[in-house]
């Protein structure tokens, strides 16, 4: 299968700092990439979509000036908190669309743990 | 609209007896499905998917489903249960072909007795 990775796999920062993280498409291009929300013991939450050379589209509820979201390129996209507190922390998973003909297939990264003191 | 409902938020089994987690979906389209299961403080792993084929799906470690239209359900099993399949399991659905946009129920927690 297809391999998808973050990087960092965690990081704890202070609170009112930024934080990128990384998701990289390791053996395939994916013009489509998600970013997800988990909060503990509970489901994952889409945040926006990520397409490359555009702009993300963000889902409802989701600062989209607080959650910068970039994909510069066909096997990466970045997620930056911004001002980052508390609340911020969470699990943050991408996953990469890879697209055979009409099918896509979406494949999950491991996760980010980010936590905000 | 899609939507998926995990009927059970924690399952406890005794190792080696059957494991069910149950899922109902709705969606306005011919949907496809999926099972992941998520260890703790781990990414997602597909366990399997139905796309339209068979209405039995097997998919990895032992499990399958089975895509049951008029009940619009597709429950997860599993004949005897290890204890490395203690996880979360989540059940998710798309609309048509493919996974592009997904709908994630809220999870069970499968919890396996020695």
């Amino acid at each position: 299968g297809a391999v998808v990775s973050q990087h960092p796999s965690w990081v704890i920062c202070k609170s009112g700092t930024s934080v990128k993280i990384e998701c990289r498409s390791l053996d395939f291009q994916a013009t489509t990439m998600f970013w997800y929300r988990q909060f503990p013991k509970q489901s994952l939450m889409l945040m926006a979509t990520s397409n490359e050379g555009s702009k993300a589209t963000y889902e409802q509820g989701v600062e989209k000036d607080k959650f910068l979201i970039n994909h510069a390129s066909l096997t990466l996209s970045t997620l930056t908190v911004t001002s980052a507190h508390p609340e911020d922390s969470s699990f943050y998973i991408c996953s990469a669309i890879r697209t055979s003909g009409s099918y896509n297939e979406q494949f999950f990264g491991p996760g980010t743990r980010l936590t905000v003191l | 609209a899609q939507s998926v409902t995990q009927l059970d938020s924690h399952v406890s089994v005794s190792e080696g007896t059957p494991v069910l987690l149950r899922c109902n979906y709705s969606s306005s389209y011919s949907p496809s499905l999926f099972w992941y299961v998520q260890h703790p403080n781990k990414g997602l792993q597909l366990l399997l998917k139905y796309t339209s084929a068979a209405t039995l799906v097997k998919g990895i470690n032992g499990f399958e489903a089975e895509f049951k239209k008029s009940e619009t359900s597709f429950h997860l099993t599993k004949p005897s249960a290890h204890m490395s399949d203690a996880a979360e399991y989540f059940c998710v659905v798309s609309e048509g072909a493919g996974s592009y946009q997904l709908t994630f129920g809220k999870g069970t927690k499968l919890s396996v007795i020695p």
